[in-house]
């Protein structure tokens, strides 16, 4: 079954609009969680780190007042799209680390096709 | 930093036969992983395979295997009687032993012919 959920799958909303996606960890407590945005036909791009607790680590260009990251347990971190417009048009997918070191893999939610219009 | 590389934007294989994809990747660090994961058009990213870069043996999933030539730092995906429901963007990924971000290739688009 699915470790992770991220919701919604999909969300078309208007220019200037708010947007909220959830990444849910099922099966494990995780303090870390990962955001990354994929445009067609590319590859994934690292957003941001989660961390349970604490701010969100930003990956270089990435704005942080306009992709807010809330990570207030260690099961749920929200990505908030704040004042969208198209260019934010994207698929965002999360991700959560199992365990702290070793070969865990990612596993990562099904991800949100965002439309802003 | 790590890059990784995928210089294969496009491969096509016959249904049944065997496919190569290739990746390399560069990283001065001794402890780490590799990945590859597969992504059909649903666009969710499924683990293919796993590497820790401490084993010398290759890994093997079913009909899928790799080439892990750690000198050479090239991880090649081998898949083996590629079936239609292997049709995908396959992407080999880096994780140092020390941080748990991934970093990706630029993927390989795997199309499979019946």
């Amino acid at each position: 079954g699915a470790v992770v959920s991220q919701h919604p799958s999909w969300v078309i909303c208007k220019s200037g609009t708010s947007v909220k996606i959830e990444c849910r960890s099922l099966d494990f407590q995780a303090t870390t969680m990962f955001w990354y945005r994929q445009f067609p036909k590319q590859s994934l791009m690292l957003m941001a780190t989660s961390n349970e607790g604490s701010k969100a680590t930003y990956e270089q260009g990435v704005e942080k007042d306009k992709f807010l990251i809330n990570h207030a347990s260690l099961t749920l971190s929200t990505l908030t799209v704040t004042s969208a417009h198209p260019e934010d048009s994207s698929f965002y997918i999360c991700s959560v680390a199992q365990g702290r070191w070793g070969p865990q893999p990612q596993h990562f939610g099904d991800g949100t096709r965002l439309s802003i219009l | 930093a790590q890059t990784v590389t995928q210089s294969q934007p496009e491969m096509s294989v016959q249904e049944a036969e065997t496919v190569t994809l290739s990746c390399t990747y560069d990283t001065s660090e001794s402890d780490y992983y590799l990945f590859w994961y597969k992504q059909p058009p649903s666009r969710q990213m499924i683990l293919v395979i796993r590497q820790e870069a401490y084993k010398q043996q290759n890994a093997t999933e079913n009909r899928f295997s790799v080439n892990f030539q750690k000198a050479a730092k090239s991880f090649s995906l081998k898949i083996s009687d590629s079936q239609l429901g292997d049709a995908a963007m396959y992407f080999c990924a880096y994780r140092s032993g020390s941080a748990r971000q991934l970093t990706f290739g630029s993927g390989t688009q795997l199309t499979v012919l019946p």
